[in-house]
């Protein structure tokens, strides 16, 4: 079955570095892959998607890439505040489950000011 | 727009009780979905909708079910509660649920305890 990993471990990084979190994937390629942030209490919230062929993806200070050999994405966050403060999930959809996502387990981020 | 919406926000069970957990939505979304989250384990689909009157399985279906007779509405039923459905629920929709690039929207989740 679909396997996907992110770092298990916190990630705690200083105001102003950039964030690095990875997501990885074992078997099929999936049709696209999303990034999902999630707050202590509240549900996951849409950040950025990225398809098959793309290679790379920006919005404002994030920054996804998904290299299909690899079998990862990468999800950057630029000058980092501590409001980025939380857990960040991906999220994969392969071409034989339809619209259905599976997520990874998150990576919590902690930035400190 | 309130979004995605659900109640109770927290439930306490004892073993062998029933219960719903209620979703709403009012984005005229035709997917809706619920989703079980554990420590550790990521979030795992237990059932999902592509329109009214269409449900089917997810990953961890065991001990749930659910039903969709309107657009709007999709409530998850604990038919016997056990310890191991302790853990946050969260409902979730999005436009068709066919399209690979469907944005999923989040409820803000209940907290289930089952003692």
């Amino acid at each position: 079955s679909q396997k996907i990993e992110q770092n298990s471990e916190a990630l705690n990084i200083q105001e102003g570095k950039t964030a690095t979190l990875t997501c990885n994937y074992t078997n099929y390629s999936p049709a696209y892959l999303q990034w999902y942030r999630q707050d202590p209490g509240r549900g996951p919230v849409f950040l950025l998607l990225i398809r098959e062929n793309e290679k790379e993806k920006r919005k404002e200070r994030l920054k996804v890439t998904f290299d299909t050999t690899l079998k990862q994405s990468l999800f950057h966050i630029t000058a980092s505040q501590p409001a980025d403060s939380a857990t960040y999930l991906c999220a994969l959809a392969f071409y034989n489950q339809g619209g259905k996502l599976i997520f990874g387990q998150g990576t919590e981020l902690s930035v400190k000011p | 727009n309130a979004g995605v919406t659900q109640t109770p926000k927290f439930q306490v069970l004892k073993t062998g009780q029933s219960m719903t957990l209620q979703c709403a939505q009012d984005m005229n979304h035709e997917y809706m979905s619920w989703y079980r989250q554990d420590p550790g384990m990521g979030l795992r689909l237990i059932h999902y909708s592509v329109g009214a009157g269409i449900t089917d399985q997810g990953e961890v279906p065991n001990g749930y079910n659910v039903s969709r007779s309107t657009t709007e509405d999709f409530p998850l039923r604990l038919l016997s509660a056990a310890p191991s459905q302790t853990s946050v629920y969260f409902c979730a929709s999005s436009y068709s649920g066919t399209e690979y690039t469907d944005t999923q929207y989040f409820g803000p989740g209940t907290r289930l305890t089952v003692l």
